[in-house]
C-alpha cells in the first residue's frame, strides 16, 4: 500500500510569495498528480506528471522518480491561490486502471 | 469545456434508507471512479468502471455499495442502507483511456445521514 504524504499541512503567504508544497510517497507509482480543492468542495486536476516538471501559468509541478519525492510550486502567488493541494499517486502495476491514492492536503491561505 | 456533472449537490438521509448519487460523466470518456472524502479527512478511492464493470474496489467498496450505467450517459453510485459513518463528500471523475491520464471530477455530493 502506497503512502502519500504532503508537507506542510498548513501553508500561509503574502501575496507575490513564491510557495513550494512538497509530497512524498512509500512505493514506486507510474503517475503523480497535482490536484486543486477549492472551498465548496470541487477538485480540478492541476497536473498529471511521470517524471521530470511541467509548468502552466505561475504553477510548476516537479518529480523525483528516484526519490519518490515531488513538488508543487507557485509563483507570485495571488490570494486567488488560497485552497487545498492535494497530491494524488497512481500504482506502478499494469492493472491500475487510474485508482488514486491521495495525500491529506495542503491548506494555502495567500494573504493581500 | 466539457465537465462532469454530480446530483444532487447535497443529499440528507436517515440512516437505513437507500440513496442513488447520479454522475453524467464526460462524453467520450471510457473510465469512471467514485471517490468519497469524509469531513477532514482525506480522499479515498471507492470503485473503478470500465466496459460495464467494475475493475477495480476498495475495501470500502462492500456489499452495501453498488455502481451501474444504466443508460450510457448516466453512472450512479447506491449505498443500499445506509449507516452514519456513510456521511462524506462523494465525487464522482472520470477519464478517457484510465491509467496515467488526468481525471476530471464532479462537483460533488456531500451525503448527510441522520
Amino acid at each position: 500500500k502506497n503512502e502519500v504524504e504532503q508537507s506542510p499541512q498548513n501553508l500561509t503567504a503574502q501575496e507575490g510569495e513564491f510557495i513550494t508544497i512538497n509530497c512524498s510517497y512509500s512505493v514506486g507509482i507510474s503517475a503523480l498528480h497535482w490536484l486543486q480543492q477549492h472551498p465548496g468542495g470541487g477538485i480540478v486536476s492541476l497536473f498529471m506528471l511521470s517524471s521530470g516538471k511541467k509548468k502552466h501559468g505561475r504553477l510548476i509541478a516537479t518529480i523525483n522518480i528516484q526519490e519518490k519525492h515531488s513538488s508543487l510550486h507557485i509563483t507570485a502567488s495571488h490570494p486567488r491561490d488560497s485552497a487545498v493541494y492535494i497530491c494524488a499517486v497512481e500504482s506502478g502495476f499494469r492493472t491500475s486502471y487510474g485508482k488514486l491514492t491521495f495525500g491529506q492536503g495542503t491548506i494555502l491561505t495567500v494573504h493581500p | 469545456e466539457p465537465e462532469v456533472t454530480q446530483t444532487p449537490s447535497h443529499q440528507v438521509t436517515q440512516m437505513g434508507q437507500e440513496v442513488i448519487l447520479r454522475c453524467v460523466p464526460i462524453s467520450n470518456h471510457l473510465y469512471f471512479y467514485w471517490y468519497r472524502q469524509i469531513l477532514g479527512q482525506k480522499v479515498e478511492f471507492l470503485v473503478s468502471f470500465y466496459n460495464n464493470e467494475i475493475s477495480e474496489k476498495s475495501e470500502i467498496f462492500d456489499d452495501q455499495f453498488s455502481v451501474e450505467r444504466p443508460d450510457g450517459s448516466n453512472f450512479t453510485l447506491k449505498i443500499r442502507s445506509t449507516k452514519l459513518e456513510d456521511s462524506a463528500m462523494y465525487f464522482c471523475a472520470s477519464n478517457p483511456m484510465g491509467g496515467n491520464q488526468p481525471q476530471h471530477f464532479g462537483d460533488g455530493t456531500r451525503l448527510s445521514i441522520l
